[in-house]
């Protein structure tokens, strides 16, 4: 089955400057990379995701490249402000008419001081 | 928050007992998937649904079953509660377009 390393474990980044997460992924069947955020005591929730015909992909300050040959994907984070604390998750699937198994990463705590 | 609710939300049992928990959705969706939450080991799938009467297993079903008998609700049943069963236990939302999953707000169950 699929395996999904990620790093590092904790981040601690002053307000401003830029995070990044990275996973790796063992399947070479996974073409669907999502990325969750969770807050303490609350629901993970999706921030971005990208598809394997895809290299890059960006939302205002988020995004996530994706290297199929290397496997492996990595969260960028820009001009990171306070509320960006939280724990971040890699995953990963192979899509297919059956529903979207998710395999996740172990999470990265994230910082963010003033 | 996409329409999922999770009942109950925190539960204290004891070894050997049954627990059900319970996701119910409002957003007509297929896919239905519970997840257990645990350190170290972020999110792992225990059984899914791609339909009403069809599951399956996910990474980590033993001790675990699940049934739907409606669109909108995903049953797991602990059929003999262990204290390794303590966790946090989310369920999660995705429609076939796009894939994206949501997840409910989490079920806090401790086995004493």
């Amino acid at each position: 089955g699929e395996n999904v390393e990620q790093h590092p474990s904790t981040l601690s980044v002053q307000e401003g400057d830029s995070a990044v997460i990275k996973c790796t992924y063992s399947d070479s069947a996974s073409n669907y990379f999502p990325w969750y955020k969770q807050e303490l005591g609350k629901r993970p929730q999706l921030i971005i995701d990208i598809r394997s015909n895809v290299g890059e992909k960006k939302d205002q300050r988020i995004a996530v490249t994706l290297n199929k040959t290397a496997k492996h994907f990595s969260l960028h984070i820009t001009e990171t402000q306070p509320e960006d604390s939280a724990v971040y998750f890699c995953a990963a699937s192979e899509l297919t008419g059956g529903g979207n198994k998710l395999t996740f990463g172990t999470g990265t705590q994230l910082k963010v001081e003033l | 928050d996409a329409g999922i609710t999770q009942s109950p939300r925190h539960k204290v049992t004891e070894t050997g007992t049954p627990v059900t928990l319970r996701c119910h959705q409002t957003e007509n969706h297929r896919y239905m998937y519970w997840y257990r939450q645990d350190p170290g080991h972020g999110l792992r799938l225990i059984h899914y649904s791609y339909g009403v009467k069809d599951t399956d297993k996910g990474e980590v079903s033993d001790g675990y079953s699940v049934s739907r008998s409606k669109t909108e609700d995903f049953l797991l049943t602990l059929e003999s509660a262990t204290s390794s069963q303590t966790s946090v236990y989310f369920c999660a939302i995705s429609a076939p377009a796009g894939y994206e999953q949501y997840f409910g707000p989490g079920t806090r169950l401790t086995v004493t």
